[in-house]
């Protein structure tokens, strides 16, 4: 019983494809995330969502979208994939939006390594 | 800009030994401090959050916080192989209150020698 889950592992594509990528969490968790995690491990914060609003959205290449159907699915699409887009992309979850205090710990899936070629 | 500094390491301790990780932080007004292990190839692993001044333990974990001087460090007593990773810094970023978001130190990698 994974906590929070995403699909694909792996995913490895050309220039210019649009793939997305989707996460689910059990935990019961209000907030979501993408972090995008490049060759240098720096992390770096993409997009939140609390209850499927939109609370996050950094400076993020509009070819990037993400959608939440409901609290527990946050999913990720990419336009026209760039080489530059070849990163591990993480998906996190957290108890509640504000992260002051008990109830910010986030808790991330296994991760999705995208190869653009 | 809000940052997050570690060391990067690496950071080599023979087993048994106290490895000490630091932090520090710009954001005089931070809350919230979570240190999270990073095996290679892995996602990021809760192992400790802070709140408040002075010291908090979890078993052979011990983080500390110092607010004024604005550093956060993980203390890994009796280390083993096994805690041969790289250790994240996270800090909640104030933002007009909102803490909605962390800002991330690069990580200190550590590696303990049998």
């Amino acid at each position: 019983d994974t906590a929070v889950s995403q699909t694909p592992k792996y995913l490895v594509t050309q220039m210019g494809n649009d793939k997305s990528i989707k996460c689910e969490q059990n935990l019961g968790h209000d907030t979501m995330y993408w972090y995008k995690q490049d060759s240098k491990k720096f992390l770096k914060i993409m997009f939140s969502y609390n209850n499927k609003e939109l609370i996050i959205n950094e400076t993020v290449p509009n070819r990037f979208s993400p959608k939440s159907p409901d609290k527990a699915h946050l999913n990720l699409h990419i336009n026209s994939l760039e080489l530059g887009d070849s990163a591990v992309y993480f998906c996190a979850s957290s108890p509640q939006r504000r992260l002051a205090g008990s109830g910010g710990e986030q808790y991330f899936g296994p991760g999705t390594r995208l190869t653009v070629t | 800009q809000k940052e997050v500094e570690q060391n990067s390491g690496p950071l080599s301790v023979p087993e048994g030994a106290i490895a000490s990780l630091n932090c520090t932080y710009s954001d005089r007004v931070s809350q919230s401090f979570f240190w999270y292990r990073q095996y290679s190839g892995k996602s990021p692993e809760l192992i400790m959050s802070i709140y408040s001044n002075g010291d908090k333990e979890d078993g052979r974990f011990t983080a500390q916080l110092n607010k004024a001087s604005q550093y956060v460090s993980l203390l890994i007593r009796d280390s083993q192989p096994s805690d041969s990773a790289t250790y994240l810094c996270a800090v909640a970023a104030s933002e007009a209150g909102n803490n909605r978001k962390l800002i991330w130190g690069l990580g200190t990698s550590l590696a303990v020698n049998p």
